[in-house]
């Protein structure tokens, strides 16, 4: 299996500019979550899909941010406007599990540095 | 909600030496999961180690093992024989229906 892939592996942007990231979760996976890492703030939840639904978008910063599956094998993480301060690595994590019975480990993708001037 | 603290920021260890990271959780659930995560400077995040809450036996994968206490809500990571393949940000994770609560991670430097 090829993992948890995620493109770009960088993006380097002005300020203002759409972007967007992308994932690929591990094949029969039905969970998904896509996290920002941080030096201040370390890594944190942005939001949580389970079988292309999302269940949780507490994380989400602001209305900037929006997050989409269209299908089971992809799911977008969209910034619009683009500010410095989003500047971080964005992971995507798949796992399988149901909402309602336990899940196992998460499987991280490679991430992608998001930079924005 | 669930909160997971690692007090240790930064540790280093000596190679072949045997280093503790410490971690502890705080929440009302009976039945959940612990992980340790590590991610290296390739900032890839790797599954180190699993422990389910109903199991008493400590987990252990090679150099990897874990002082699990329930009552006292601590999940501490040991690593023996420490390599210099080991430096890495270590996160302690606790998981339970789906939703993962990450500690702040350590930063473990082994020295040569």
């Amino acid at each position: 299996d090829a993992g948890v892939i995620q493109s770009p592996r960088h993006e380097v942007t002005e300020m203002g500019q759409e972007v967007t990231l992308r994932c690929k979760p591990i094949s029969g996976h039905n969970s998904l979550f896509w996290y920002r890492q941080t030096m201040m703030r370390g890594l944190e939840l942005l939001i949580y899909f389970n079988n292309n639904v999302p269940i949780d978008d507490s994380g989400m910063p602001e209305d900037r941010f929006s997050a989409k599956m269209p299908n089971a094998s992809f799911s977008t993480l969209k910034i619009q406007p683009s500010e410095p301060r989003d500047s971080a690595v964005y992971f995507c994590a798949s796992s399988f599990g149901t909402r309602l019975a336990e899940t196992y480990e998460q499987y991280f993708g490679p991430g992608t540095r998001l930079t924005v001037t | 909600a669930q909160t997971v603290t690692q007090s240790q920021p930064e540790m280093s260890v000596q190679e072949a030496e045997t280093v503790t990271l410490s971690c502890t959780y705080d929440t009302s659930e009976n039945n959940y999961y612990l992980f340790w995560y590590k991610q290296p400077p390739s900032r890839q995040m790797i599954l180190v180690i699993r422990q389910e809450a109903y199991k008493q036996q400590n987990a252990t994968e090679n150099r990897f093992s874990v002082n699990f206490q329930k009552a006292a809500k601590s999940f501490s990571l040991k690593i023996s024989d420490s390599q210099l393949g080991d430096t890495a940000m270590y996160f302690c994770a606790f998981m339970k229906l789906g939703q993962f609560y990450f500690g702040t991670g350590t930063s473990l430097t082994v020295i040569p």
